[in-house]
Order: structure tokens, then C-alpha cells, then sequence
């Protein structure tokens, strides 16, 4: 079975400019989770969508959203780039949606505001 | 505040020893743990979960223990090998699948 999928694996931005960024889930997979990693901040959550929805929402700006499609993949968008936006763009996966699934990650976008 | 805590410095052991990872909450009643490793460039990968009814989980050389009134999760690497080098995290459930990770442990096994 493959595994999460994200798209592009590095991105260089302008400040000012929007983004946006892929992930293809483990085939059968419903809920896919966005998380932001930084060295100061470590991973932090962004939101999870399940079966086109958004159940849950991390403490982050109104400039990051995400949306989910019907086969599942989700995209995420961040508007007027900042630096600070500046991170590795994690993207994991679920089977069930349940509280107890691990999560499947894929390797990130490296997004480089400058 | 919620706070997961785990040592930010980095563990050097020597191969073939046990390594110990600790990870500390507090404001938390998590239902279950989750403990990933990260290797550079990569992405977390699941290892193990544990429920807070469970007060300890085996899967072949890690070990993890979980104690709900100290508030703590202990990681153990049995024989550890220098491929167990990278970044431990443990991870707590919030809602759904909203995981509040800890800053990680990176950890050097030397041959």
C-alpha cells in the first residue's frame, strides 16, 4: 500500500504570496490531519478533516485553511505569507477517524518564506 | 496550561544498552498516549499506543509504561543499535485525531 503522499516536497515563497499544498492519504483512509513543524515550536496542529469536513481546528490564523475532496485528498492553503510561516508541512492520515487511530505521515513540504 | 514535556537535550547511550525516554503532561486526562519516531527530512511514524488503562505496552525490543497519576510515559529501547538514532515523540490526544505532541527527545546510540 503507498503511503501519505504531500506535494511539493519544498516550496520557496515571497513574502505576500499564497500557498498551496497537497497530500494524498493511504488509500481507504478518511480523516487527514495538517500539523506545522518549526524547531522552536515543534509540531503543532493545524486541523483534521474527515469525510469532507472539518472536525477540528488548531490555534492558527484564519490565513491557513484546508479543504478535503471526495476521494479523500486534502489540500491546505496559507494566504499572505509570512515569514514565521517559514516550516515542514505534515500531513497524516487515519483509517477510522477514531480517537485511538495512529496517525500515517507523509514526509512534508519544506515551505521557505523569504 | 497544557504541557507535555520531554527532555529536550539529547540522550547519547552506548549500543546494546536500554534507553529511557520520560514524557511528562500536566492539565492533561488523556484516554491514550502515542509514542513516534522521527528521522531527519521525514515525517513521524507511529510506534506505539497505550491506553490509560493499560499500565504498560511490548512490541518486540520498545517497551512503554504509562502512569495517569504521575502524569507520565516512560519509552524503553531494549539492546538498543545505532539505527534507533532520531527524534522520540510522544504525542496526547486532545479530540478526534488532534494529537498535542511533546518537543521530542533525540536520541544517539554509539556504536
Amino acid at each position: 500500500k503507498a503511503g501519505v503522499t504531500q506535494t511539493p516536497r519544498y516550496l520557496i515563497k515571497t513574502r505576500g504570496q499564497q500557498v498551496t499544498l497537497s497530500c494524498s492519504p493511504i488509500s481507504g483512509h478518511r480523516s487527514v490531519s495538517w500539523y506545522q513543524q518549526t524547531p522552536g515550536q515543534g509540531l503543532q496542529f493545524l486541523f483534521e478533516y474527515f469525510s469532507e469536513t472539518q472536525r477540528n481546528k488548531g490555534n492558527f490564523p484564519g490565513r491557513f485553511s484546508g479543504r478535503q475532496f471526495s476521494n479523500s485528498r486534502s489540500e491546505m492553503n496559507v494566504s499572505t505569507l509570512e515569514l514565521g510561516d517559514s516550516a515542514l508541512y505534515l500531513c497524516a492520515s487515519s483509517n477510522t477517524g477514531q480517537e485511538h487511530s495512529p496517525l500515517h505521515f507523509g514526509n512534508g513540504t519544506r515551505l521557505t518564506v523569504t | 496550561s497544557q504541557k507535555i514535556e520531554q527532555n529536550s537535550e539529547a540522550l547519547n547511550i552506548q549500543e546494546g544498552k536500554t534507553a529511557t525516554l520520560t514524557c511528562n503532561y500536566t492539565n492533561y486526562s488523556p484516554a491514550y498516549l502515542q509514542w513516534y519516531r522521527q528521522d531527519p527530512g521525514r515525517g513521524p511514524v507511529f510506534l506505539l499506543l497505550i491506553r490509560e488503562n493499560e499500565k504498560e505496552k511490548r512490541k518486540e525490543r520498545l517497551k512503554v509504561t504509562f502512569d495517569t497519576t504521575l502524569k507520565q510515559s516512560l519509552f524503553h529501547i531494549t539492546a538498543s543499535q545505532p539505527a534507533d538514532s532520531a527524534t522520540y515523540l510522544c504525542a496526547l490526544n486532545n479530540a478526534g485525531n488532534m494529537l498535542t505532541f511533546g518537543g521530542g527527545t533525540r536520541l544517539m546510540v554509539k556504536p
